[in-house]
């Protein structure tokens, strides 16, 4: 069956950096795109980041606003792994960070999410 | 970028009661809207994409229907398993933004 795990959040200081891992297994990870989304305390779902590809030349790569420029999505498909950097972390990115799978098509929609990892950004 | 609203922002209901809940987009999305349920502590749960295609093993008591800018996803006989947040989310153009949800809860 899909399942997606993510890892590699915690703790962080303002101004540093972490990376989130999203395992994929049960499914064909190099046939679909995939995106981060996060969800902050109490709040509802933002969408963060979307790669189309194989993540080598042709691959597309969507950021909102908030994390453009911060934040690095990617993947390696022969590890069968998604990957988000962020850098120069500020407090209003603590939040609960899920990848997902998009079905398929050039309009995104998510099938199968991962369990959350949590990143607290904090002095 | 798309703004995406709902409304209610939370309603009560009873077992068996059949509810809707609208969401709007700022600019015209053709049919490129989806549903998502969450419950507390969990994951969300995606029930219908491009308006009405329910996904695989939702129940047929979910219902969406709309187009362009306005949009509704309707429970027709609600269950306790229903007691949720849904969360709409349009796939016309990135940013793919959500709406900020609708709080389900019981009456």
């Amino acid at each position: 069956q899909v399942q997606l795990v993510e890892s590699g959040g915690g703790l962080v200081k303002p101004g540093g950096s972490l990376r989130l891992s999203c395992a994929a297994s049960g499914f064909t990870f190099s046939d679909f795109y995939m995106s981060w989304i996060r969800q902050a305390p109490g709040k509802g779902l933002e969408w963060i980041s979307y790669i189309r590809g194989s993540g080598s030349s042709g691959t597309i790569i969507y950021y909102a606003d908030s994390v453009k420029g911060r934040f690095t999505i990617s993947r390696d498909n022969a590890k069968n792994s998604l990957f988000l950097q962020m850098d120069s972390l500020r407090a209003e990115d603590t939040a609960m960070y899920y990848c997902a799978r998009d079905q398929g098509g050039d309009w995104p929609n998510f099938d199968y999410w991962g369990q959350g990892t949590l990143v607290t950004v904090s002095s | 970028d798309i703004q995406m609203t709902q409304s209610p922002s939370s309603l009560s209901a009873s077992i068996g009661d059949r509810v809707t809940i609208t969401c709007r987009a700022s600019q015209s999305i053709s049919t490129y809207l989806n549903w998502y349920q969450q419950k507390p502590g969990k994951a969300p749960k995606l029930l219908i994409f491009v308006v009405s295609s329910l996904h695989s093993g939702v129940p047929s008591r979910f219902s969406g229907s709309g187009s362009g800018t306005d949009f509704t996803l309707t429970i027709s006989s609600l269950q306790p398993e229903d007691f949720a947040t849904y969360y709409c989310q349009q796939s016309y153009s990135s940013p793919f933004t959500f709406g900020p949800g609708t709080k389900v809860d019981i009456k």
